[in-house]
C-alpha cells in the first residue's frame, strides 16, 4: 500500500528538549515536504527536498532542520523547541510537483510546554 | 508575498445541490492548482488538480481555471453529507523551487 508514515503521532515535550519527527514514504518519490498547520493560518511549508541530499527552505523554516540521506526518509528536527512550535505537522511526498498529488502522512500533533 | 485567498465559510448547501468553492491567487507565475479535501483531524487528500485554462471534470467534481483573472474554482455536483469537510486550494509556482502556497480553506457543510 502506497503511504507516508510519520512518528510519533502525538508528542508533548518541554521547551528546549531536542526532538525528531520521522517521515518515510514507500513510493520512491523525489519530492518530500514538511508542513505545519495552525488554526486560521492554513498549511505552511517548512522545508522541502527535491532528492537525496537536496533540501531547501519553505515559507517558515526558522527553528527547524531537515535531512535527506535516503530517498524514502525525511526527518524533521527541532533542536530547541519553543511553545510557538506547538502545531499539527504533516509530511508529504510527490512524484511530480506540477501534475501529481502530494500524499500526506497522518500528521503529528506536537505540544511544546 | 504570494497568497491564495479562500472564503473561510462555512458554506452550507442542501444535499443534492451544487457547491461552489472559490479561490484567488496572487502569483501570476503559478503553474498548477490543486484542490484538497480535509476532514477534521485528518490529513489532506487530493480531489483534483488543474493547470490549463478552462474546465476539468472528474465524476461529481469540476475544477475551473481562469489564469487571466487569477481565479480557480471547484464545483461539487449532487453534494452529499460525506462531502462536508474543509477544502484547500493550493498554487504551485513555476521555476526551480517547490513551495506550494495553500489557502486557509473553505468549510463546506452539506445538510440532509
Amino acid at each position: 500500500e502506497a503511504q507516508v508514515t510519520q512518528n510519533p503521532r502525538y508528542l508533548i515535550t518541554v521547551t528546549g528538549k531536542k526532538l525528531t519527527v520521522t517521515c518515510s514514504q514507500n513510493m520512491n518519490h523525489e519530492y518530500m515536504s514538511w508542513y505545519r498547520q495552525d488554526p486560521g493560518l492554513g498549511l505552511r511549508q517548512i522545508y522541502y527536498s527535491m532528492n537525496v541530499e537536496v533540501t531547501d527552505k519553505g515559507d517558515v523554516p526558522e527553528g527547524y532542520k531537515v535531512s535527506r540521506k535516503e530517498k524514502r526518509n525525511f526527518p524533521l528536527i527541532l533542536e530547541s523547541p519553543s511553545p510557538n512550535q506547538t502545531s499539527l505537522y504533516f509530511c508529504a511526498s510527490t512524484r511530480d510537483r506540477f501534475t501529481d498529488t502530494q500524499y500526506f502522512g497522518p500528521g503529528t500533533r506536537l505540544t511544546v510546554l | 508575498q504570494k497568497e491564495v485567498e479562500q472564503n473561510s465559510g462555512p458554506l452550507s448547501v442542501p444535499e443534492g445541490a451544487i457547491a461552489s468553492l472559490n479561490c484567488t491567487y496572487s502569483d501570476r507565475g503559478s503553474q498548477s492548482f490543486f484542490w484538497y479535501r480535509q476532514y477534521s483531524g485528518k490529513s489532506p487528500e487530493l480531489i483534483m488538480f488543474i493547470y490549463s485554462n478552462g474546465d476539468k471534470e472528474d465524476g461529481r467534481f469540476t475544477a475551473q481555471l481562469n489564469k487571466a483573472s487569477q481565479y480557480v474554482s471547484l464545483l461539487i455536483r449532487d453534494s452529499q453529507p460525506s462531502d462536508s469537510a474543509t477544502y484547500l486550494c493550493a498554487a504551485i509556482p513555476s521555476g526551480g523551487s517547490y513551495i506550494p502556497t495553500f489557502g486557509r480553506g473553505t468549510s463546506l457543510i452539506v445538510h440532509p
